[in-house]
């Protein structure tokens, strides 16, 4: 059965640093998302992409974050200058259409910013 | 403002026993509303989906059921295995093509089977 793949499964960061979480989403789907959850709080919407642009992001979501689907495959979520608060653990999901229908996860990567 | 409110907030229950899990939204209008299960330090994954005009969905032993009129989904899970313990997570999606198109999510219910 196809499923979401990210990497790495866990990524330790120096405050400051960038960092390229990567994911390579279900190949038939159009829609690429990024989750992100902070331990113990809810699942939190950080930004969805379709046809090679952003279509929404939340306010989690500055100028340090940007997306990139590089090749046909893969789809990356870049934050430039890392900071504490940022620790969490990162989802990609993708869906054959819109966000209103099913997305599906990857196992997640777990950034930790010291 | 969109909403997701889960109760109980964590359960413990033993091996083979029922349980029901409660959603309250206030997403409105909506277009479906969901349940994951989500495994310690793993991705979510989709259990039910039901749109507005359904009142019930079941995936195995896991039933969800949907009150439109009092906005409430409950998720009941029969005969449980040690394998459901795992987080229950309510998940709401807006019918909106405008601005606001991302899900809504609840904060989970902890669920703990013990033998």
């Amino acid at each position: 059965e196809p499923e979401v793949t990210q990497t790495p499964s866990h990524q330790v960061t120096q405050m400051g640093q960038e960092v390229i979480l990567r994911c390579v989403p279900i190949s038939n789907h159009l829609y690429f998302y990024w989750y992100r959850q902070i331990l113990g709080q809810k699942v939190e919407f950080l930004v969805s992409f379709y046809n090679n642009e952003i279509s929404e992001k939340s306010e989690i979501f500055d100028d340090q974050f940007s997306v990139e689907r590089p090749d046909g495959s893969n789809f990356t979520l870049k934050i430039r200058s890392t900071k504490l608060e940022d620790s969490a653990m990162y989802f990609c999901a993708s869906s054959s259409q819109g966000f209103s229908y099913e997305q599906y996860f990857g196992p997640g990567t777990r950034l930790t910013v010291t | 403002k969109n909403q997701v409110e889960q109760s109980p907030q964590s359960l413990i229950i033993l091996e083979g026993k029922n349980c029901t899990l409660q959603c309250n939204y206030t997403v409105s209008p909506f277009s479906n509303l969901r349940w994951y299960k989500q495994d310690t330090g793993r991705g979510p994954v989709s259990l039910t989906i039901m749109t507005f005009s359904e009142n019930t969905k079941s995936n195995g032993r896991y039933t969800a059921t949907l009150d439109a009129d009092t906005k409430q989904s409950s998720l009941h899970i029969t005969a449980s295995q040690l394998s459901d313990s795992a987080s229950y997570i309510c998940v709401v999606s807006p019918y909106n093509a405008g601005n606001n198109r991302k899900l809504i999510w609840g904060l989970g219910t902890s669920l703990a089977v013990n033998p």
